[in-house]
């Protein structure tokens, strides 16, 4: 969805490299998401965030970091990088308020791979 | 806990036949239910969604899923297979929590080819 931006689309790091990706959106939306994706695992919460003083861990927290600068932005930081956190990553977001069903949309996502 | 099953990895479909898509799902709750589209080097494309209105959904492309609760599936069919429709296909079964967020919970994937 081009209302979600994503960058960078590509990165190629080294071990232990501090590594920062970048989401914003245009859609107004109050809640934002970042998922990684491995083959044959589908996606996984890594953070979430309701608004700019809200966030949460997912269910794959361990070995990131998150900072919600703005209502349009979340960004999503690996400390220390490692070779398994190689994969795709994707920002979405969501809006309670004027959708009910609360559904996400998705960014075109960031490939990262970590030497 | 919700879980979901894509019960088939790949398929494999010529152009302007049918195609079926099959999704499991559970939930101890009334679902939410999502089908999204990911072409190579994209982001996910929102096809369709149920929320407890009509059990027949109609998305995108001219892609519709049924929500059959009797047999706890929400398989994705379209009459006519084209070209473009080849990429991958997650179902995902929502579950909101008492905090009010909806956690989504993404199938393995189907990946749909289709061939001249």
């Amino acid at each position: 969805d081009a209302d979600v931006t994503q960058t960078p689309r590509n990165r190629i790091t080294k071990t232990g490299k501090r590594i920062m990706l970048e989401c914003s959106q245009t859609k107004g939306h109050d809640r934002m998401y970042w998922y990684r994706q491995d083959p044959g695992l589908g996606l996984r919460l890594i953070y979430y965030s309701f608004d700019v003083k809200d966030i949460n861990k997912g269910e794959i927290s361990d070995g990131y970091s998150v900072s919600r600068q703005a209502q349009a932005k979340f960004s999503l930081s690996l400390e220390s990088a490692i070779p398994n956190q190689t994969a795709l990553y994707f920002c979405a977001t969501s809006d309670l308020g004027t959708d009910p069903t609360d559904t996400q949309y998705f960014g075109p996502g960031t490939r990262l791979t970590v030497l | 806990a919700q879980s979901v099953t894509q019960l088939d990895s790949h398929v494999s479909v010529s152009e302007g036949t049918p195609v079926l898509l099959r999704c499991n799902y559970s939930s101890s709750y009334s679902p939410s239910l999502f089908w999204y589209v990911q072409h190579p080097n994209k982001g996910l494309q929102l096809l369709l969604k149920y929320t407890s209105a009509a059990t027949l959904v109609k998305g995108i492309n001219g892609f519709e899923a049924e929500f059959k609760k009797s047999e706890t599936s929400f398989h994705l069919t379209k009459p006519s297979a084209h070209m473009s429709d080849a990429a991958e296909y997650f179902c995902v079964v929502s579950e909101r929590r008492n905090t009010g967020f909806q956690k989504l919970v993404f199938g393995t994937g189907t990946r749909l080819l289709v061939s001249p």
